[in-house]
């Protein structure tokens, strides 16, 4: 089964880090562009970050640009996502999903659960 | 960045009737790469159509997409009580790709 799994997540105070990971199953992992997606609670959805098979092309939206750091070990099959200097506004659900095809860009056909991040003092 | 404005913000319909969603780009978007998702509460959102028209493995010949350039339409034939939710497009031809702020399509 094709499977993703989001971890980390949790309450953390402002200025402060969090690292996130996901965790690939039942694909080719090492194939594929992966990218981090969050939706703040009752909002909509907001690309974050993708990076490519080998971690050659990387990109960030420019409201985490110079704060997340998206990486992945294709040895391990995994996703990660370090986020320091987080803010309120960073308040969001965090899914990890899997673009169809192999290339960079691409719709999203397999998304993680979601791992909740709350930033509050 | 292109940003997706999506129509209405909330579709009111009956199970069997026809929903047509619209979603319109700021700019052309590039190669039609656009996407249609399906989102339940406490779910994860589900890819239904990708690069415009072309329909995701297990959805149903119900849904389909279509357009060009700027203007964007998810058509759902015949509703179904499962297919009342939260539908997004995105845009994934341009950098940052980018998501419309979606259209509820709740039960009449």
């Amino acid at each position: 089964e094709v499977q993703l799994v989001e971890s980390g997540g949790g309450l953390v105070q402002p200025g402060r880090s969090l690292r996130l990971s996901c965790a690939a199953s039942g694909f080719s992992f090492h194939d594929y562009a992966m990218h981090w997606v969050r939706q703040a609670p009752g909002k909509g959805l907001e690309w974050v970050s993708g990076i490519s098979w080998n971690g050659g092309s990387i990109d960030y939206a420019d409201s985490v640009k110079g704060r997340f750091t998206i990486s992945r070990d294709n040895a391990k099959n995994s996703l990660y996502l370090q986020m320091n200097s987080l803010r309120p506004e960073d308040t969001a659900f965090y899914y990890c999903a899997k673009v169809i095809v192999t290339t960079w860009s691409g719709a999203f056909n397999i998304w993680g659960q979601g791992t909740m991040v709350t930033v509050s003092s | 960045e292109i940003v997706l404005t999506q129509s209405p913000g909330t579709l009111s319909l009956s199970p069997g009737e026809r929903a047509t969603l619209s979603c319109r780009a700021s700019q052309s978007v590039s190669s039609n790469y656009l996407a249609w998702y399906q989102q339940k509460p406490g779910q994860a959102p589900r890819l239904l159509i990708y690069g415009t028209s072309s329909r995701a493995t297990g959805i149903p010949d119900r849904f389909s997409g279509s357009g060009s350039g700027t203007d964007f339409t998810l058509t759902i034939s015949r509703l179904e009580p499962e297919d009342f939710a939260v539908y997004y497009c995105q845009q994934y031809g341009s950098s940052p790709q980018t998501f419309g702020q979606g259209t509820k399509v709740e039960i009449k």
